[in-house]
């Protein structure tokens, strides 16, 4: 079953604008990861976010991760038509026997030049 | 350092037949994992592997789909007889420890059935 839940399913914007995904999760967490996956071709990791922390920054990304409301955020700055594909949030559950990432059901994101 | 390797790229075959798929992941990546990705959907763990041992198969559907990783390298996925409502993705990914910090996915196989 999926975990989480992204928040727009599609988003459509013009380069150089600010794209901003969100994520809702069920149970608690140990980290939240952020992928991206251009048409046809494998998962690239982003970014990894610990339960304990609330934001971290990579280049151009920007992830906020709210563990009282179960919700994640990931900003894209100045976004390029490079940035266009699916992305999804995966969660690694507290505690289980095997630290699996289950996977949302993604927003795609087009940037249009 | 070379990728996740999978293949075929892509496979179509009539419902009821057979169809393997081969994944080789980054050297010395302990863990390996098959998800499903379903058009549409996020990807779907069927199966765990730690070295050559299954740490999770509880997502495989065990009457159709098969894996083994028997020398804790590459590993292969089976599907006898398949299903129209096994076309998907099948994306495999490795990484280096038990605890996924950090997945890396290889293209997958494009699998449509008809």
């Amino acid at each position: 079953s999926q975990q989480g839940e992204e928040d727009p399913q599609a988003l459509s914007i013009q380069e150089g604008e600010n794209a901003t995904m969100n994520c809702s999760y069920k149970t608690s967490i140990n980290n939240l990861q952020w992928y991206r996956q251009n048409s046809g071709r494998g998962l690239v990791h982003l970014i990894l976010i610990r339960s304990n922390e609330r934001e971290k920054h990579s280049g151009r990304l920007r992830v906020t991760l709210d563990t009282s409301k179960k919700s994640s955020s990931l900003l894209i700055t100045a976004s390029r038509a490079a940035d266009t594909a699916s992305y999804f949030c995966a969660t690694v559950r507290l505690g289980g026997s095997a630290r699996q990432l289950t996977f949302g059901s993604g927003t795609q994101l087009t940037v249009l030049p | 350092e070379a990728g996740v390797a999978q293949s075929p790229r892509y496979k179509i075959i009539e419902k009821r037949q057979s169809v393997a798929f081969w994944c080789n992941p980054i050297s010395g990546h302990a863990t390996l994992y098959w998800y499903q990705q379903i058009l549409g959907q996020g990807p779907k763990l069927l199966i765990q592997f730690q070295n050559n041992g299954v740490v999770d198969d509880s997502q495989l559907p065990k009457d159709r789909f098969s894996a083994e990783r028997l020398k804790g390298v590459d590993s292969t996925l089976k599907i006898q007889p398949a299903k129209l409502e096994d076309s998907a993705v099948y994306l495999c990914a490795s990484s280096l420890s038990y605890s996924p910090y950090e997945q890396y996915f290889g293209p997958g196989t494009r699998l449509t059935v008809t």
